[in-house]
Parts: C-alpha cells; structure tokens; sequence
C-alpha cells in the first residue's frame, strides 16, 4: 500500500508570493490533517479535512488555508508568504474508527524555504 | 484542552544502554497517546499509540510504553539501544471520540547514541 505522498517535496518561494502544497493519503483513508514543524515553534496543527469539509483549524493567519477532494486528495495554500513561513510542512492520513481509534500516518513533508 | 510535555530535550545514551524517554500529558477526557520518530529530513513515523486496549504497549523497532493514568504518563523504553535508534521522538495525544486529526505535540527529545 502506498504511503501519504506529499508534492512538491522542496520549494524556494519569495516573500509575497503564494504556494500551494499538495497530499495524497492512504487510499481508503478519509482524513486528512496537515502539520506545520519549525525549529522554534515544533509541530503545531494547521487543520483536518474529513470527507471535503474542513473539521477542525490551528491557531493560524487566514493566509493559510486548505481543501480536500472528494478522492480525498488535499492542497494546502499559503498566500503573501512571509520568511516566518519557512517550514516543513508534513501531511498525515487516517482511517479513522471509534473503537480502536486513528493510527495517524505522515507523509515526508514539503521544504518550503522563503526568501 | 490538552497537551503534552517531554521532559529533556536531548538524551544521550551509550549503544546498549536502556533508553528512557518521558512524556507527560495533560487531557480532560481519556486520551489516544502516539509516539513518533523523525530521521533528519524525513516525516513523522508511527512507533506505537495507546487506546486504552492496554496499559504497556509494544511498538516497532523494540520500543515500548507503559500508560500510568495516576502519574499521567507515557514514557518510551527499550532495553538495549541501538546506534540506529539515533533520532527525534516525539510524543503526542488526541481526544479519544474527538476529531482524532488534531494531535498534540511534544517538543520533541534528540536522541543520540554514543558507540
């Protein structure tokens, strides 16, 4: 089985311009979450999509934002791009049961570096 | 509201020694406990989760942790480290029948092997 796949894995962007990260999950799986990870904030969570709708959101500038698909495909968009927006940005999947609960499976991320 | 806190931000130990690495959560209701792994430059690896099927969980790699509900903790051992094991763990937690997407993260402990 495939693993989460995140594109592009690393990009160089200028601050004011906008970029677009993409995920594909696990097939089957329904959810989607994305993470971003800085040396000085650590991992913190952006949001999850679940079935096209967005589920839950961080605590962060409306400059970020995301969608899902319905083949639950993700994108995530960060406009006006500032240097603190340097990050490696990871994506996670889940099929998720209320009984056993979610094993949460990450991608290996998207570099993006502002300049 | 939860969180978690991961006592040391680096641990060192020598290539066969045990291997301790402390998490403490904090959650208003029963919780589902992860925790990761991140190799430089790659994502995030499953090496256990917790859900309350038991108390002392088995991961990959010979990783292990016990939930302790009275000390609210999670920490992760192996008996026996492994230069290999050489990497950044990070300890996690969502609300059991919550969104399950929205993990809360550890800062994260560097852990180094000495040879």
């Amino acid at each position: 089985k495939a693993g989460v796949t995140q594109t592009p894995r690393y990009l160089i962007k200028t601050r004011g311009q906008q970029v677009t990260l993409s995920c594909s999950p696990i097939s089957g799986h329904r959810s989607v979450s994305w993470y971003q990870q800085t040396p000085g904030q650590g991992l913190q969570f952006l949001f999850e999509y679940f079935s096209e709708t967005q589920r839950n959101k961080g605590n962060f500038p409306g400059r970020f934002s995301g969608r899902q698909f319905s083949n639950s495909r993700s994108e995530m968009n960060v406009s006006t791009l500032e240097l603190g927006d340097s990050a490696l940005y990871l994506c996670a999947s889940s099929f998720e049961s209320a009984s056993t609960g979610n094993t949460i499976y990450f991608g290996e991320g998207s570099w993006l570096t502002v300049v | 509201a939860q969180s978690v806190t991961q006592l040391g931000s680096h641990v060192s130990v020598s290539e066969g020694a045990l291997v301790l690495l402390r998490c403490n959560y904090s959650s208003s209701v029963p919780p589902y406990l992860f925790w990761y792994v991140q190799y430089p430059n790659q994502g995030l690896q499953l090496l256990l989760k917790y859900t309350s099927a038991a108390t002392l969980v088995k991961g990959i790699n010979g990783f292990e942790a016990e939930f302790k509900k009275s000390e609210t903790s999670f920490h992760l051992t192996k008996p026996s480290a492994h230069m290999s094991d050489a990497a950044e763990y990070f300890c996690a937690v969502s609300a059991k029948g919550g969104s399950q997407g929205n993990l809360i993260f550890g800062k994260g402990t560097k852990l180094s092997v000495k040879p």
